[in-house]
């Protein structure tokens, strides 16, 4: 079946400082690609959601500049969270599919980020 | 948006069945998806359903939908130790986006 993988799957950062979490399609090409955050306990937001070679769409109330997304090529995207905070700590999550009517969507195993 | 209820907790003993019931708002979904997550971990793919469907049965797991109420519900036969995890209901609209309920959580005793 079709694997996603993420990287890291844990990072902790100073209060401040930026960190890069990739998501890759292993054994797919992945034009769409979805970033999602899950605070504990709680359901998954969708944050946005990134085309190959094009801009990312960001749900309202997401800072687009916070939640850098770059999605440059059908196996790989990226999501920095910029100068972090404590409150940016989370489990993120992401999925990619095959195409914009491809009905399944792959997840990642998800990267929990600590920022102290 | 699309609004998602789950409820929040479900305890049920080895071997008997577990229904997981799910409400939404937005009639014009299309495909409708149950994810499972264990702890820890990103989301299984369990099953899913076509808005034109009532009901589709895969193994263990059935799934049922009410297409008129926004009912939707995964019964799961001989439910397993294994089968405890977090549940979550996902009716995807428009551009393949998902909307997740809050998730309920089975707990599976022996």
């Amino acid at each position: 079946g079709a694997v996603v993988s993420q990287h890291p799957s844990r990072v902790i950062c100073k209060s401040g400082t930026s960190v890069k979490i990739e998501c890759r399609s292993l054994d797919f090409q992945a034009t769409t690609m979805f970033w999602y955050r899950q605070f504990p306990k709680k359901s998954l937001m969708l944050m946005a959601t990134s085309n190959e070679g094009s801009k990312a769409t960001y749900e309202q109330g997401v800072e687009k500049d916070k939640f850098l997304i770059n999605h440059a090529s059908l196996t790989l995207s990226t999501l920095t969270v910029t100068s972090a905070h404590p409150e940016d700590s989370s489990f993120y999550i992401c999925s990619a599919a095959s195409g914009q009517n491809s009905y399944e969507q792959y997840f990642g195993p998800g990267t929990r980020l600590t920022v102290t | 948006g699309e609004d998602v209820e789950q409820s929040l907790f479900l305890s049920v003993r080895e071997g008997d069945s577990s229904v997981i019931n799910c409400t939404y708002t937005d009639s014009s979904s299309t495909y409708l998806y149950w994810y499972k997550q264990e702890p820890g971990a990103g989301l299984q793919l369990l099953t899913y359903i076509f808005s034109n469907m009532d009901m589709k049965q895969d193994q263990r797991l059935t799934v049922l939908l009410n297409k008129k109420d926004k009912h939707l519900s995964l019964r799961i036969a001989d439910t397993q130790t294994g089968d405890s995890a977090i549940y979550f209901c996902a009716p995807r609209a428009a551009g393949n986006k998902l909307t997740f309920g809050g998730g309920t959580r089975v707990l599976v005793k022996p």
